[in-house]
């Protein structure tokens, strides 16, 4: 079956450290995109990738790193210059544009600074 | 600026009929999504209004009106599976999709 897979799911990171979010697609979707989702607001827009070797920055894209090698890969790069990176992380993929077709969101990765 | 409204938290009965209201103020506007997310997990596409007017999926329903920046979903014979967030997110075009902060849905029996 295809879909989107983040990993891990749950994941703690001292302070000062670098830490990767996994995302994997099998959709054949060209877009693919990072948002973080916080208690009480809206999901924010992190990157987004429109096609391989290509990213753009959202909204909140700070202290964050991303790299688009394959079309199925997204991974995201928490650094240590997020101040505040405790969070709910989605990935999500669709077809170009999204358009009528929405997005597919992987399952999430729990982010806890300790 | 991007503004979206939707009330924080709705209770409703089992088998009841509820309607979720989302007001909108958006630089451009292509079409308005609303999205499921149960706690703790992904948000999961429900529905895409492009034109005005109400589209009905079984259970569910979206009602959009672009020129009152307002859109509405319409649970139907609701379940204790439906108590969930509820995420109104206009698409403003390109790679733009603009998510409300969402409603928090409680189904009681």
């Amino acid at each position: 079956d295809g879909g989107i897979t983040q990993s891990p799911k749950y994941l703690f990171r001292k302070e000062g450290q670098n830490v990767t979010l996994s995302c994997e697609q099998n959709l054949n979707h060209d877009a693919m995109y990072w948002y973080r989702q916080d208690p009480g607001q809206g999901l924010r827009l992190i990157y987004y990738s429109q096609i391989v070797n290509d990213f753009q920055k959202g909204d909140i894209a700070e202290g964050y790193s991303v790299s688009r090698e394959k079309k199925e890969s997204f991974p995201l790069t928490v650094t240590s210059a997020q101040k505040n990176p405790t969070a709910f992380y989605l990935c999500a993929s669709s077809r170009t544009g999204q358009g009528n077709y929405g997005y597919t969101f992987g399952s999430g990765t729990r982010l806890t600074v300790v | 600026g991007q503004n979206i409204d939707q009330p924080t938290e709705m209770t409703a009965t089992e088998g009841a009929i509820v309607q979720i209201n989302c007001t909108y103020q958006t630089s451009g506007f292509n079409g308005l999504f609303w999205y499921q997310q149960h706690a703790g997990e992904a948000p999961t596409f429900l529905s895409y209004n492009v034109l005005d007017g109400l589209e009905e999926k079984g259970r569910f329903s979206s009602f959009l009106s672009r020129s009152k920046g307002y859109s509405y979903l319409l649970l139907k014979e609701l379940q204790m599976k439906d108590s969930a967030s509820y995420l109104c997110a206009p698409y403003t075009g390109g790679f733009k999709t603009i998510f409300g902060a969402g409603t928090r849905l409680f189904v009681k029996a």
